[in-house]
């Protein structure tokens, strides 16, 4: 049973630029969540993905934005990266109707801005 | 202030030691908590979830919620070198696939 799969594990990349990043949620899931966690810091929510809508999202500018797509996937885009967004890209998986399961983590994806 | 307080340590005990991590919080809404184990260099691991006050216990791991005092516990007996890593809380209001608010982490080091 796969668990939660993040693609790339690292990436670096210069201010301005924009990323992707990607994920597969844990067999059987259907909502993903993304969070960023700096060094030093637990993770800070994002936004969350549920029938490939927009359902929470936490205190993040617009330059954040995301997708999830059929198969239950998915991206994270970061556009005009800054130095400050050098961190830990966490996605998590859930099932939506399922109370008592909480959410579980992939290793994320470590970008570092130059 | 931060919604939820967690002192982040470093925590270092010798093996078989018995190891008490906490966190405070200041929403009275959170309903779910939820303990995690993070190595360097991975995603969390979820050690122990709970809902609402009471305790539960997971071989060595025991989770405590007051909710009167907005105070959790995780506790760990005989605390192994394997269990070197960051412990982090974390939080939800109505359900638990809801966003989760986490503390900052506790860094944990059990030596031989």
């Amino acid at each position: 049973d796969a668990g939660v799969t993040q693609s790339p594990t690292h990436l670096i990349k210069t201010r301005g630029q924009q990323v992707t990043l990607r994920c597969s949620p844990k067999s059987g899931h259907d909502t993903v969540s993304w969070y960023q966690q700096a060094l030093g810091q637990g993770p800070q929510f994002i936004f969350q993905y549920y029938e490939e809508e927009e359902r929470q999202r936490g205190n993040f500018p617009d330059r954040f934005s995301g997708h999830q797509f059929p198969n239950y996937s998915s991206e994270l885009n970061v556009n005009a990266l800054l130095l400050g967004d050098s961190a830990l890209y966490l996605c998590a998986s859930s099932l939506q109707r399922q109370l008592n399961q909480p959410q579980h983590f992939g290793d994320g994806t470590r970008l570092s801005i130059l | 202030q931060k919604e939820v307080e967690q002192d982040p340590g470093p925590l270092s005990v010798p093996e078989g030691a018995i190891v008490s991590l906490n966190c405070t919080y200041s929403n009275s809404a959170f309903q779910y908590f939820m303990w995690y184990r993070q190595y360097s260099r991975k995603g969390p691991e979820l050690l122990m979830y709970t809902y609402s006050s009471g305790n539960k216990e997971d071989g060595r791991f025991t989770a405590q919620v007051d909710k009167s005092s907005k105070y959790i516990s995780l506790f760990i007996r005989d605390s192994q070198p394997s269990d070197s890593a960051t412990y982090l809380c974390a939080m939800s209001e109505v359900r638990n696939t809801d966003k989760l608010i986490f503390g900052t982490g506790t860094r944990l080091q059990v030596f031989p």
